[in-house]
């Protein structure tokens, strides 16, 4: 049981370049999301996903695509990297409704953008 | 935006009983208040969460004022290892609105 594994953990990218940022779970849980933490600041929901098939935008959506075929699966994409999309990345995952263990997070992906 | 208030910072000896504030005057009835905790650049780690009874685990209590309008955490025995960003979060858990804000948290720093 691996809980939630995000690939790769470090990335430096150039402006315009695109990537996905994977994020895998074994836990078979159906609530997924993206957040994005800057330096000294708290974490902001990019995109959630409440099952297969279905994905809504959190907080700051622009500029990242997502896509759930899977139960396991949650892939977030850049477009075209922006130098503001340098942040930490970390994926969580959830069973819907109050799980007493909530959420559990990756162990984060660090993406630099030059 | 987040629907928590809480203090951005907060000292306590080690040793003692570490209690972090939260606010949530507009909580709604089908909302839970869920504590995460993020030690440096890791994750955030899963502390407690209730709905309207005080609640206690292996790591911490969990207060619910009886008009569920704030809660307070407590962790009994603070040590340095309980130095952390601490967020309070309120969350409807299950369905399409099922998705956690975080605030901007209270770092706690344990005195030795």
């Amino acid at each position: 049981n691996a809980g939630v594994t995000q690939t790769p953990k470090f990335q430096v990218l150039k402006t315009g370049q695109s990537m996905t940022l994977q994020c895998a779970q074994d836990m078979n849980h159906e609530y997924m999301s993206w957040y994005r933490q800057d330096p000294g600041m708290g974490l902001r929901l990019i995109h959630y996903s409440v099952g297969a098939g279905i994905t809504d935008q959190g907080e700051v959506p622009n500029g990242y695509n997502v896509s759930r075929s899977t139960t396991e699966d949650f892939p977030l994409r850049l477009l075209s990297a922006a130098p503001s999309q340098t942040s930490v990345y970390f994926c969580a995952s959830s069973e819907t409704g109050a799980h007493p263990y909530g959420y559990t997070f990756g162990s984060g992906t660090r993406l630099t953008v030059v | 935006d987040a629907k928590t208030t809480q203090p951005p910072s907060m000292d306590c000896a080690e040793g003692r009983a570490a209690n972090l504030p939260c606010n949530h005057s507009t909580i709604s009835g089908n909302e839970y208040v869920y504590w995460y905790r993020q030690i440096h650049s890791q994750g955030p780690q899963y502390i407690i969460h209730g709905l309207k009874n005080n609640e206690t685990n292996e790591m911490a209590s969990l207060i619910i004022t009886e008009d569920r309008k704030s809660s307070t955490l407590i962790l009994p025995h603070a040590t340095l290892r309980d130095t952390a960003v601490y967020y309070c979060i309120v969350r409807v858990a299950g369905g399409r609105d099922d998705k956690i804000i975080f605030g901007k948290g209270t770092r706690l720093h344990i005195l030795p």
